[in-house]
């Protein structure tokens, strides 16, 4: 199993301004992904982040507005840039363990809002 | 493109009733579904996994089915309670990430 940290919990931002999320896991982990979830809605995937490399965005996200670091095989990190009232949201991040049968975990969210 | 449906939307049962949560997906290519709890403005708690392999998967009151040829996953609750109150998410995976329906919202009343 793995246990998911991520910080902040919560913000309130302004307008214009980036806040960057951080995610850490407490093992290694092969695969670890970013989702949103809209007030009201279900989770969508932004991207995965690949380790060393580029992230993958899903369609509708790009990497302008959502920069994605992931340095290692245990932390993550999801910027939201040029924040709008409409990226107020909760980010989650999630993990595999090892292949992609596996099960998929999650941290506890971080509640975005932004006036 | 993986679809994921759930109903109903939102269910209201009372105390000690034993009742049931639908999923459907468009998509039977899949390696496993995973049924999600999340409290409301919390994160997701996983609740069971099937491997696309299985037909059921059962944890303590909770037990879900799979029917990978029709699309289709059920998850039972026996003797619901008050602290079973929470949306209940489905999501599938196969060469992507999880996809997630939209949640079914439970109430239980005491």
């Amino acid at each position: 199993s793995a246990v998911i940290s991520q910080k902040p919990s919560r913000d309130i931002c302004q307008r214009g301004t980036s806040l960057t999320i951080q995610c850490q896991v407490d093992s290694q982990v092969t695969m670890m992904f970013w989702y949103r979830q809209q007030p009201g809605q279900s989770l969508t995937l932004i991207a995965t982040a690949n380790q060393g490399s580029e992230a993958t965005y899903e369609s509708g996200f790009v990497i302008d507005k959502f920069p994605i670091s992931r340095p290692n095989l245990t932390f993550s990190t999801l910027t939201v840039s040029n924040m709008s009232p409409e990226d107020s949201s909760i980010y989650l991040c999630s993990a595999k363990t090892g292949a992609s049968t596996d099960t998929q975990y999650f941290g506890p969210g971080t509640r975005l809002t932004v006036l | 493109k993986q679809e994921v449906t759930q109903i109903p939307a939102a269910l209201s049962v009372p105390e000690g009733e034993n009742l049931v949560l639908n999923c459907s997906f468009t998509d039977s290519a899949i390696y496993n579904l995973q049924w999600f709890r999340q409290d409301p403005g919390k994160g997701l708690t996983s609740l069971l996994l099937i491997q696309s392999s299985q037909r059921e998967q059962t944890s303590g009151r909770l037990n879900a089915s799979l029917d990978k040829s029709s699309g289709r996953s059920t998850l039972y609750i026996a003797a619901s309670q008050p602290g079973d109150s929470a949306t209940y998410l489905c999501a599938v995976t196969g060469n992507t990430p999880l996809v997630f329906g939209k949640g079914t919202r439970l109430s239980v009343i005491a």
